[in-house]
């Protein structure tokens, strides 16, 4: 299957900082990406669907200003969260759909953020 | 999208098959089932997906009853690899649409 990778895995960071996490997908081209979160013991979570070339689409209840999403590219989607809270610490997770008939949606491996 | 309806948790033993049952009573005609898995502080993986014809791949098959309101993955042989939550997902197949993730099963294989 299709590969879509995160970076960084993990990362650990003080209160009012910002952090950005990459999505990339590196065998195949999407138009349209998907960012989750997900917090312990609890299922996915849609925040936003990304775009290439246009802006987020976010979910009801999602600040659009503190999640800020960029998709540059065919391959790239990025996810940053400004001024991150300890109630922002939680584990977010990419997707990157396939485009022609059969749709897949491949997951990267996700993102542990911690706010301390 | 239609909303699903698991099982919160199953057990089934090695070598076994598993039966994940779902429900979807409220299914569009447009919409498909699709099924991921998510191991423990992995990202979901892809199982498998069918509007209403059973479907089977190297990892699982998907049974889809006629009328379309219910489905079953079954993983024909259980490992102890397969312990993982199990997500159900209705969804109308384009690149514009969502997936949403239900509350899934988690599928304990116990050697």
């Amino acid at each position: 299957g299709a590969v879509v990778s995160q970076h960084p895995s993990w990362v650990i960071c003080k209160s009012g900082t910002s952090v950005k996490i990459e999505c990339r997908s590196l065998d195949f081209q999407a138009t349209t990406m998907f960012w989750y979160r997900q917090f312990p013991k609890q299922s996915l979570m849609l925040m936003a669907t990304s775009n290439e070339g246009s802006k987020a689409t976010y979910e009801q209840g999602v600040e659009k200003d503190k999640f800020l999403i960029n998709h540059a590219s065919l391959t790239l989607s990025t996810l940053t969260v400004t001024s991150a809270h300890p109630e922002d610490s939680s584990f977010y997770i990419c997707s990157a759909l396939t485009s022609g008939r059969l749709n897949e949606q491949f997951f990267g491996p996700g993102t542990r953020l911690t706010v301390l | 999208d239609a909303k699903t309806t698991q099982p919160p948790s199953m057990d089934c033993a090695e070598g076994r098959a598993a039966n994940l049952p779902c429900n979807h009573s409220t299914i569009s005609g447009n919409e498909y089932v699709y099924w991921y898995r998510q191991i423990h502080s992995q990202g979901p993986q892809y199982i498998i997906h069918g509007l209403k014809n059973n479907e089977t791949n190297e990892m699982a098959s998907l049974i889809i009853t006629e009328d379309r309101k219910s489905s079953t993955l079954i993983l024909p042989h259980a490992t102890l690899r397969d312990t993982a939550v199990y997500y159900c997902i209705v969804r109308v197949a384009g690149t514009g649409n969502q997936f949403y993730f239900g509350t899934g099963t988690s599928l304990t294989v116990i050697p």
